[in-house]
């Protein structure tokens, strides 16, 4: 079952492109989240809404721009991208109810490449 | 600031051995939560195990085991009877309790199960 979605699977573009990421979680959670994983790297988290609204930005350039229309969907838009920007990315849910046993889901992430 | 530290990059086990894979963690927090995802080459992180940091007792889940030691802040993941499938990214993470659910991660341990 999977409870957590991601479109594209893959995604190549150029430096000048414009490009949206799309998640969509079907498990009835509050929170979603975006992470960036680059090779050889820890995961890093990019943003995180709870409720539809944007609890934290951790210092992201402005070339991504989220967006969280409902609990159920998340984008990360995309524009003028760097090739250092090429990486998995990674959508997450969780019930965001703020206890420590919150656990977060995980989509197949978006393997981006830009060139 | 929370850490996670995996000093394995690479394990291998034979298939139907018990495999431990390090973590050790470093907070100043009281209430804090440990979490393992493992991940495949798909991509897709999927969540294995959570220890609380007040449970008394070490989480199980079917194969999977959490050995954890409080003192000593660490958080190894046991894995018995070890099948191919279990080849994959293992990380250990942590929840960050400054942020909102704000995970950490470890850099991760690749695993190989050879038949």
């Amino acid at each position: 079952e999977t409870g957590v979605t991601q479109t594209p699977r893959h995604l190549v573009m150029g430096m000048t492109n414009k490009k949206s990421l799309k998640c969509e979680q079907h498990l009835g959670h509050n929170a979603m989240y975006w992470y960036k994983q680059s090779a050889k790297k820890p995961l890093e988290l990019m943003f995180v809404y709870s409720l539809e609204e944007r609890v934290e930005n951790n210092s992201v350039p402005s070339r991504f721009s989220p967006e969280c229309p409902n609990s159920s969907h998340l984008f990360l838009h995309l524009h003028t991208l760097q090739p250092e920007d090429s990486a998995l990315y990674l959508c997450a849910s969780s019930q965001g109810v703020g206890a420590s046993t919150d656990t977060q889901y995980f989509g197949p992430g978006t393997r981006l490449t830009v060139l | 600031a929370q850490k996670i530290t995996q000093t394995q990059p690479g394990m291998f086990v034979q298939e139907k051995e018990a495999v431990t894979l390090d973590c050790t963690y470093d907070t100043s927090d009281q209430s804090y939560g440990l979490f393992w995802y493992k991940q495949p080459s798909s991509g897709e992180m999927i969540f294995l195990i959570y220890q609380g940091s007040y449970d008394e007792q070490n989480a199980t889940e079917g194969r999977y085991s959490l050995n954890f030691q409080k003192a000593r802040k660490s958080a190894n993941l046991v894995i018995s009877a070890s099948q191919l499938g279990d080849s994959a990214m293992y990380f250990c993470a942590m929840r960050d309790e400054t942020g909102f659910q704000k995970l950490v991660f470890g850099t991760g341990t690749r695993l190989l199960v050879s038949p």
